[in-house]
């Protein structure tokens, strides 16, 4: 079956402290995997994902095959980062699941 | 066009009441979902449409009834719900299910409060 699990509710920072919200999967297959960010009163929206390996708002996020992961790293966190992030996972045929996700906070 | 739009954006009604969520996309693609979010939660996927053509359906219960009237629209109707269905409802998109195309654009929702 499939299951992503962020272990983290609640990653509190000071800002320009580095930042990483952990992210593990379970999936027998090649599964795609993307985080989603959902800022206070906005839409979800696509942060990363996987197969395109950029770096968006200073964030990154590399695929362990070996330690089934794909945690999100920024080096310096800033209080416009503030929010909900969502790690999925999505294989041929099938729909987005969604991790339970991690609240970021960032304080000045 | 890169969004999708759903109205309304809020709706409150009672367990008789009969309502409709509506949501739609300009972007081409062809796969169209609805997810359930409480406070605080992930979303829940509810029904996944592919090619206009209900592709999966999480065990949602038949007060819930989706429809797919073209490719760009996608509703979800509402008939004798229960309070404990209050939550926002989203719709997002993909330009399929399969391949490279399973990025998911997302609408803001529509909130409901069932009463």
């Amino acid at each position: 079956a499939q299951r992503v699990t962020q272990p983290e509710k609640l990653l509190s920072v000071f800002k320009g402290a580095p930042v990483e919200l952990k992210c593990n999967y379970s999936y027998s297959g090649s599964p795609e995997l993307f985080w989603y960010v959902q800022y206070s009163r906005q839409r979800l929206q696509l942060l990363l994902r996987h197969i395109s390996r950029e770096s968006i708002k200073g964030f990154t996020a590399d695929l362990n095959k070996g330690e089934t992961s794909f945690h999100l790293k920024k080096p310096f966190a800033q209080e416009e980062d503030s929010a909900m992030y969502y790690c999925a996972l999505s294989s041929a045929g099938t729909a987005l699941i969604f991790g339970k996700g991690t609240t970021l906070s960032v304080s000045s | 066009d890169t969004e999708v739009t759903q109205t309304p954006k809020h709706l409150v009604m009672g367990m008789t009441n009969k309502k409709s969520l509506k949501c739609e996309q300009h972007m081409g693609h062809r796969a169209m979902y609805w997810y359930k979010q409480k406070a605080k939660k992930p979303p829940e996927l509810m029904f996944v449409y592919s090619y206009e053509k209900l592709s999966i359906n999480e065990s949602v219960p038949s007060r819930f009834s989706p429809e797919c009237p073209n490719s760009s629209l996608l509703n979800l109707h509402l008939h004798a719900l229960q309070p404990e269905d209050s939550a926002l409802y989203l719709c997002a998109s993909s330009q399929d299910i399969t391949g490279n195309g399973r990025e998911l654009f997302f609408g803001e929702g529509s909130r409901l409060t069932v009463l």
